[in-house]
């Protein structure tokens, strides 16, 4: 079974930009979480979506935003962005949200200069 | 705020050692996991404890909890190269996971 794919696995911006991110969980999975990871804060959770619908939500600023498609696929999207947005994007994906292990992708790694 | 805190942060031994990393957190949890991370790639999930059970056992892998301390250990045995990595701990409660800031573990040749 294929793993958790994210594409793309690194981009370059400019700050006051806006960024689309891509998640493909693993076949059957239908709940999608989104981390930030970086050296000084580590994995922050950004938000989870379960069936299309937004479970839960980190705290992070409205620019942070996402979205799930019927097929599970997750989005997510950083609009304006700042130096500090410069970090390890992580997509993890489970069953249903109860499951408790979850199996993350790749990462996806955001320079903003 | 982060839940699990993992120390040390860093950690350096010989290959053949073993290697014990532990996590300690603040509130009550159903479960705990590890996982390991590779050279800021993903995260793969190592092995899962319940807040009922006190020690499993995967491979070369041993978790033990303590949830009157709130803390458990990740011990390595005979650790090898491929072992070189950030181990975390994540905590688990009401279907929210949140992950302590790591421990690199560096293995010597």
């Amino acid at each position: 079974k294929a793993g958790v794919t994210q594409t793309p696995r690194y981009l370059i911006k400019t700050r006051g930009q806006q960024v689309t991110l891509s998640c493909s969980p693993i076949s059957g999975h239908r709940s999608v979480s989104w981390y930030q990871q970086t050296p000084g804060q580590g994995l922050q959770f950004l938000f989870e979506y379960f069936s299309e619908t937004q479970r839960n939500k980190g705290n992070f600023p409205g620019r942070f935003s996402g979205r799930q498609f019927s097929n599970s696929r997750s989005e997510m999207n950083v609009s304006t962005l700042e130096l500090g947005d410069s970090a390890l994007y992580l997509c993890a994906s489970k069953l249903v949200p109860i499951q408790e292990t979850q199996y993350f992708g790749p990462g996806t790694r955001l320079l903003v200069l | 705020s982060q839940q699990g805190e993992e120390d040390p942060q860093a950690l350096s031994i010989q290959e053949g050692e073993n290697a014990t990393m532990n996590c300690s957190y603040k509130t009550s949890i159903n479960n705990l996991q590890w996982y390991r991370q590779n050279s800021g790639r993903g995260l793969v999930h190592l092995i899962l404890i319940r807040s009922n059970e006190r020690e499993k056992h995967s491979g070369r892998l041993r978790v033990t909890l303590d949830t009157s301390k709130k803390s458990s250990s990740l011990l390595i045995t005979a650790s090898r190269a491929a072992d070189t990595a950030s181990y975390f701990c994540a905590t688990g409660r009401d279907d929210k996971i949140i992950f302590g800031k790591g421990t690199r573990l560096h293995i010597l040749p």
